[in-house]
């Protein structure tokens, strides 16, 4: 079985830095990503991190600990645009050798001017 | 745009009621995966096929059935509705491989009444 955690909101100003933690317990791992989702929207890829470490994308990061099956997004610069829920999301492989992908439940980013 | 397509937008029907939704994903991705969103969850995965065979299977119910078809189209069709398949049905596709990223269509909203 599998479960991911994540806070259900976070607030902050804009300009300023936060951080999404994610924690998960799967049967097999395979790679952390982390979507956006606008209300109402499709969500979108933001990053990808199958191993440790930190991946930088332009104003956003995301860490990655297997030891600890600890990961986290880091958005810098803060603009009211991203204002928005963020996923987190792992592939488990199945004893039969298929990935499934699962969804955290999500935490909503609320920008404040 | 990701270029994942999706119909209908929007649809209302009744309890009891089949609808079939459809997706096209992006030109050259041979994988689709099916979401389900209700309100304040997270993406729950129902079903995933590669180039016209289905891959893995989530937590999609009896009442729910799939297809890829060989233009790699991809229909969900949902059977004797109740109220609580009320919901955001999002569909994706990918490349697999790497990292696995998934594009998301701009989803179905179905309303059961």
């Amino acid at each position: 079985g599998q479960s991911l955690e994540q806070p259900s909101e976070v607030t902050a100003v804009e300009g300023a830095i936060v951080q999404i933690n994610c924690t998960y317990q799967t049967s097999g791992f395979y790679g952390l990503s982390w979507y956006q989702q606008h209300d109402g929207g499709a969500p979108t890829f933001l990053s990808y991190n199958a191993l440790d470490g930190l991946e930088e994308t332009g104003r956003f990061s995301s860490f990655l600990s297997r030891s600890d099956s600890y990961g986290y997004l880091l958005l810098q610069e803060l603009q009211m645009k991203d204002s928005a829920s963020y996923f987190c999301a792992v592939r488990e492989i199945t004893s039969g050798g298929s990935y499934i992908p699962t969804f955290g439940r999500g935490t909503s980013l609320i920008v404040h001017p | 745009d990701s270029g994942v397509t999706q119909t209908p937008k929007h649809l209302i029907t009744a309890t009891g009621q089949r609808v079939t939704l459809r997706c096209s994903p992006r030109s050259g991705d041979l994988s689709v995966y099916w979401y389900q969103q209700s309100l304040d969850q997270g993406l729950q995965f129902l079903i995933q096929y590669y180039n016209g065979e289905e891959r893995a299977k989530g937590n999609i119910l009896e009442r729910f059935s799939a297809q890829q078809f060989p233009d790699l189209h991809s229909e969900l069709n949902l059977s004797s509705l109740e109220l609580g398949d009320s919901a955001l049905y999002f569909c994706a596709s990918s490349v697999e491989g790497g990292k696995n990223e998934q594009f998301f269509g701009p989803g179905t909203r179905l309303t059961v009444l």
